[in-house]
């Protein structure tokens, strides 16, 4: 059972334009991170969100982690190429502090 | 900055065969974690390892045994590889901040292992 879904589980679209991706749980989380993943490398931590409602930016990426602490979103302003990877969560549950990760959105932007 | 490295990026190994992947660490983490990625299913944790000598199991050991000898040092051993053991294997550090799970966690480039 994947305690984390992510979606979509995979995102095309042209450079300019704006796109939000999801990661949604039942479950509540101490904290969620979210890692971004180029193709032939490990996962590297983009932010991590740990208060419910709390919003964090980084440059043109957006996330916030939801009021219930149990789903964050990622929103991306006019995508680059270099955005182009596999986006993953990651959270920490509150119950027994098991770092649980989601299966992934791949986000290709063309130029 | 924090380098992770693994022994291979791609190996290629027949079934029964006793596999070692190996992974080195140069920022004095006491944390170390082995993790299988396949798609679909993100990343599952096999074993971490706290301290030298530490281990833990995490959610899929079956088949997977590790060792630290030393703390820079974390290596992961398929006894007796399979076919469902084809994976992409990352290796991660973090330092003891108070939370294992909580703290950033730095990944090396990855194994990907084939299992003829």
């Amino acid at each position: 059972t994947q305690l984390l879904e992510q979606s979509p589980q995979f995102l095309s679209i042209q450079e300019g334009e704006n796109l939000t991706v999801y990661c949604n749980s039942s479950s509540v989380f101490s904290s969620l991170q979210w890692y971004r993943q180029e193709p032939g490398e490990g996962p590297v931590l983009l932010v991590t969100v740990v208060t419910g409602g709390e919003v964090k930016k980084l440059k043109r990426l957006t996330f916030q982690f939801g009021d219930a602490r149990k789903d964050s979103s990622l929103h991306i302003t006019a995508a680059q190429p270099g955005d182009t990877g596999l986006y993953l969560c990651a959270g920490t549950l509150s119950s027994n502090y098991q770092l649980i990760w989601g299966a992934g959105t791949k986000l290709i932007i063309k130029p | 900055d924090v380098k992770v490295t693994q022994s291979s990026r791609y190996l290629v190994k027949r079934t029964g065969e006793k596999v070692f992947l190996e992974c080195v660490q140069d920022m004095d983490h006491e944390n170390m974690f082995w993790y299988r990625q396949d798609p679909g299913l993100g990343l599952r944790l096999i074993y971490f390892s706290y301290d030298v000598k530490m281990k833990e199991k995490g959610d899929i050991p079956e088949g997977y045994s590790v060792s630290r000898e030393k703390k820079e040092r974390f290596s992961l051993i398929l006894e007796s590889a399979s076919t469902n053991q084809t994976s992409m294997y990352l290796c991660a550090s973090s330092l003891d901040e108070g939370a294992i799970f909580t703290d950033t966690q730095y990944f090396g480039p990855g194994t990907r292992l084939t299992v003829l």
